[in-house]
Protein backbone atom coordinates (compact mmCIF):
# COMPACT_ATOMS: atom_id res chain seq x y z
CA UNK A 1 0.00 0.00 0.00
CA UNK A 2 1.53 2.94 -0.99
CA UNK A 3 1.69 5.86 1.44
CA UNK A 4 0.82 8.47 -1.29
CA UNK A 5 -1.89 7.79 -3.24
CA UNK A 6 -1.68 9.14 -6.87
CA UNK A 7 -4.44 9.20 -9.55
CA UNK A 8 -5.35 9.12 -12.21
CA UNK A 9 -2.79 6.01 -13.07
CA UNK A 10 -2.46 7.09 -17.09
CA UNK A 11 -3.99 10.15 -18.31
CA UNK A 12 -3.84 10.61 -22.55
CA UNK A 13 -4.98 14.45 -23.75
CA UNK A 14 -4.85 16.12 -26.72
CA UNK A 15 -2.18 18.89 -27.06
CA UNK A 16 -4.26 22.52 -25.91
CA UNK A 17 -6.43 20.72 -23.05
CA UNK A 18 -6.02 20.94 -19.59
CA UNK A 19 -5.50 18.47 -16.78
CA UNK A 20 -5.22 17.89 -13.23
CA UNK A 21 -2.95 15.51 -11.22
CA UNK A 22 -3.88 14.67 -7.39
CA UNK A 23 -1.72 12.91 -5.01
CA UNK A 24 -3.59 12.02 -1.40
CA UNK A 25 -2.47 10.79 1.86
CA UNK A 26 -3.95 10.34 5.10
CA UNK A 27 -0.54 11.48 6.41
CA UNK A 28 0.58 14.90 7.44
CA UNK A 29 3.51 16.31 5.61
CA UNK A 30 6.13 18.85 6.22
CA UNK A 31 6.44 19.31 2.42
CA UNK A 32 5.47 18.35 -0.80
CA UNK A 33 7.44 17.95 -3.76
CA UNK A 34 6.69 17.23 -7.47
CA UNK A 35 8.97 15.48 -9.61
CA UNK A 36 8.54 14.51 -13.74
CA UNK A 37 10.84 11.71 -15.50
CA UNK A 38 11.30 11.57 -18.84
CA UNK A 39 11.80 7.97 -20.43
CA UNK A 40 15.48 6.61 -19.58
CA UNK A 41 15.73 9.31 -17.27
CA UNK A 42 15.89 9.98 -13.37
CA UNK A 43 12.89 12.21 -11.94
CA UNK A 44 13.82 16.26 -11.78
CA UNK A 45 11.96 18.31 -9.24
CA UNK A 46 9.61 20.76 -10.60
CA UNK A 47 8.30 22.82 -7.18
CA UNK A 48 8.44 22.22 -3.48
CA UNK A 49 5.19 23.41 -1.28
CA UNK A 50 5.53 23.87 2.26
CA UNK A 51 2.88 26.16 4.09
CA UNK A 52 -0.38 24.68 4.24
CA UNK A 53 -2.91 26.36 1.27
CA UNK A 54 -0.16 27.40 -0.81
CA UNK A 55 -0.48 27.79 -4.45
CA UNK A 56 2.49 28.02 -6.85
CA UNK A 57 2.70 28.89 -10.61
CA UNK A 58 5.33 28.16 -13.17
CA UNK A 59 4.18 28.94 -16.57
CA UNK A 60 1.42 26.85 -17.02
CA UNK A 61 2.03 24.83 -14.16
CA UNK A 62 -0.07 25.46 -11.14
CA UNK A 63 0.73 23.34 -8.22
CA UNK A 64 -1.27 23.58 -4.57
CA UNK A 65 -0.72 22.40 -1.21
CA UNK A 66 -4.15 21.13 0.83
CA UNK A 67 -4.55 23.13 3.79
CA UNK A 68 -4.61 20.11 6.08
CA UNK A 69 -0.64 19.15 4.44
CA UNK A 70 -2.38 15.87 3.45
CA UNK A 71 -2.65 16.11 -0.03
CA UNK A 72 -1.88 18.18 -3.27
CA UNK A 73 -2.51 18.99 -7.25
CA UNK A 74 -0.88 19.78 -10.05
CA UNK A 75 -2.93 21.44 -12.91
CA UNK A 76 -1.63 21.91 -16.11
CA UNK A 77 -3.20 24.17 -18.26
CA UNK A 78 -3.28 24.44 -22.41
CA UNK A 79 -0.92 20.85 -22.61
CA UNK A 80 1.54 20.83 -24.49
CA UNK A 81 3.51 17.05 -26.27
CA UNK A 82 6.92 18.95 -24.04
CA UNK A 83 4.44 17.99 -20.93
CA UNK A 84 4.42 14.37 -21.58
CA UNK A 85 5.69 12.06 -19.21
CA UNK A 86 5.72 10.30 -15.36
CA UNK A 87 4.81 13.02 -13.02
CA UNK A 88 5.79 11.64 -8.90
CA UNK A 89 4.76 13.16 -5.78
CA UNK A 90 6.74 13.21 -2.50
CA UNK A 91 5.54 13.58 1.00
CA UNK A 92 8.35 14.39 2.85
CA UNK A 93 8.07 13.25 6.79
CA UNK A 94 10.54 11.74 8.79
CA UNK A 95 11.19 10.73 5.30
CA UNK A 96 10.78 11.32 1.60
CA UNK A 97 7.75 8.82 0.39
CA UNK A 98 7.08 8.75 -3.50
CA UNK A 99 3.54 8.37 -4.86
CA UNK A 100 3.48 5.60 -7.70
CA UNK A 101 3.50 8.27 -10.40
CA UNK A 102 0.81 9.62 -13.25
CA UNK A 103 1.72 8.80 -16.64
CA UNK A 104 0.83 12.00 -19.01
CA UNK A 105 0.39 11.91 -22.55
CA UNK A 106 -0.13 14.65 -24.83
CA UNK A 107 -0.89 13.99 -28.00
CA UNK A 108 -0.32 16.54 -30.82
CA UNK B 1 28.58 20.26 -13.41
CA UNK B 2 27.65 17.28 -13.46
CA UNK B 3 25.80 16.63 -10.77
CA UNK B 4 24.99 12.77 -9.95
CA UNK B 5 26.42 10.23 -12.27
CA UNK B 6 25.78 6.74 -12.54
CA UNK B 7 27.44 3.95 -13.41
CA UNK B 8 26.87 1.61 -15.63
CA UNK B 9 23.78 2.28 -17.18
CA UNK B 10 22.81 -1.10 -18.53
CA UNK B 11 23.94 -4.42 -17.07
CA UNK B 12 22.54 -8.36 -17.20
CA UNK B 13 23.60 -10.73 -14.72
CA UNK B 14 23.18 -14.20 -13.72
CA UNK B 15 21.52 -15.10 -10.61
CA UNK B 16 24.03 -15.71 -7.87
CA UNK B 17 26.19 -12.90 -9.60
CA UNK B 18 27.67 -10.35 -7.61
CA UNK B 19 28.09 -6.27 -8.80
CA UNK B 20 28.44 -2.78 -8.28
CA UNK B 21 26.93 0.16 -8.61
CA UNK B 22 28.24 3.09 -8.73
CA UNK B 23 27.08 6.58 -7.58
CA UNK B 24 28.78 10.18 -7.49
CA UNK B 25 28.22 13.49 -7.27
CA UNK B 26 30.25 16.97 -7.66
CA UNK B 27 27.50 19.17 -5.41
CA UNK B 28 29.15 18.35 -2.06
CA UNK B 29 25.97 17.18 -0.66
CA UNK B 30 25.95 15.29 2.73
CA UNK B 31 22.82 13.46 2.24
CA UNK B 32 22.89 10.31 -0.76
CA UNK B 33 20.32 7.96 -1.31
CA UNK B 34 20.14 4.89 -3.16
CA UNK B 35 16.12 3.73 -5.12
CA UNK B 36 15.06 1.33 -7.45
CA UNK B 37 12.16 2.03 -9.21
CA UNK B 38 9.09 -1.02 -10.45
CA UNK B 39 6.35 -0.56 -12.53
CA UNK B 40 3.02 0.77 -10.43
CA UNK B 41 5.20 0.81 -7.03
CA UNK B 42 6.96 4.05 -6.87
CA UNK B 43 9.85 4.86 -5.87
CA UNK B 44 11.85 2.76 -2.85
CA UNK B 45 14.14 3.45 -0.75
CA UNK B 46 16.87 0.91 -0.49
CA UNK B 47 20.29 2.45 1.38
CA UNK B 48 20.84 6.39 2.56
CA UNK B 49 23.28 7.86 3.83
CA UNK B 50 24.05 10.90 5.63
CA UNK B 51 27.54 11.15 5.16
CA UNK B 52 31.02 10.31 4.77
CA UNK B 53 31.78 6.53 6.73
CA UNK B 54 28.18 6.44 7.78
CA UNK B 55 24.77 4.52 5.85
CA UNK B 56 21.74 3.35 7.14
CA UNK B 57 18.34 1.19 6.15
CA UNK B 58 15.83 2.44 4.02
CA UNK B 59 12.66 0.64 3.18
CA UNK B 60 14.36 -2.28 0.87
CA UNK B 61 17.53 -3.13 2.29
CA UNK B 62 17.71 -7.19 1.66
CA UNK B 63 19.84 -8.38 -0.57
CA UNK B 64 22.22 -5.00 -0.91
CA UNK B 65 24.64 -3.18 1.19
CA UNK B 66 26.11 0.21 0.52
CA UNK B 67 29.82 1.69 1.37
CA UNK B 68 30.51 5.67 1.47
CA UNK B 69 34.13 6.12 2.12
CA UNK B 70 34.46 9.52 0.05
CA UNK B 71 31.59 12.37 0.39
CA UNK B 72 30.90 12.15 -3.24
CA UNK B 73 30.77 8.70 -4.08
CA UNK B 74 27.62 5.74 -2.77
CA UNK B 75 28.44 2.39 -4.12
CA UNK B 76 25.80 0.01 -3.99
CA UNK B 77 26.60 -3.78 -4.32
CA UNK B 78 24.36 -6.99 -4.94
CA UNK B 79 26.22 -9.89 -3.38
CA UNK B 80 24.30 -13.17 -4.76
CA UNK B 81 21.52 -11.26 -7.32
CA UNK B 82 18.45 -12.51 -7.69
CA UNK B 83 15.83 -12.58 -10.37
CA UNK B 84 13.29 -10.14 -7.87
CA UNK B 85 16.42 -7.74 -8.03
CA UNK B 86 15.51 -6.76 -11.82
CA UNK B 87 14.95 -3.14 -11.78
CA UNK B 88 16.30 0.21 -12.58
CA UNK B 89 18.34 2.13 -9.77
CA UNK B 90 18.55 5.76 -8.77
CA UNK B 91 21.54 7.02 -6.86
CA UNK B 92 20.09 11.18 -5.97
CA UNK B 93 21.90 13.41 -3.41
CA UNK B 94 19.82 16.11 -0.94
CA UNK B 95 20.04 19.43 -1.03
CA UNK B 96 17.62 21.80 0.94
CA UNK B 97 14.98 24.17 -0.69
CA UNK B 98 12.91 26.28 1.60
CA UNK B 99 13.93 24.07 4.38
CA UNK B 100 12.48 21.33 2.66
CA UNK B 101 14.93 18.06 1.50
CA UNK B 102 14.81 18.18 -2.22
CA UNK B 103 16.42 15.35 -5.06
CA UNK B 104 18.87 15.52 -7.70
CA UNK B 105 18.60 11.84 -9.11
CA UNK B 106 21.06 10.24 -11.50
CA UNK B 107 19.75 8.93 -14.96
CA UNK B 108 19.39 5.36 -13.48
CA UNK B 109 21.21 2.17 -13.36
CA UNK B 110 19.07 -0.89 -15.30
CA UNK B 111 19.97 -4.39 -13.97
CA UNK B 112 18.25 -7.29 -15.21
CA UNK B 113 18.80 -10.50 -13.19
CA UNK B 114 18.27 -13.56 -15.35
Amino acid sequence: TQLLEQSPQFLSIQEGENLTVYCNSSSVFSSLQWYRQEPGEGPVLLVTVVTGGEVKKLKRLTFQFGDARKDSSLHITAAQPGDTGLYLCAGEGYKLSFGAGTTVTVRA
Amino acid sequence: NAGVTQTPKFRVLKTGQSMTLLCAQDMNHEYMYWYRQDPGMGLRLIHYSVGEGTTAKGEVPDGYNVSRLKKQNFLLGLESAAPSQTSVYFCASSWTVSGANVLTFGAGSRLTVL
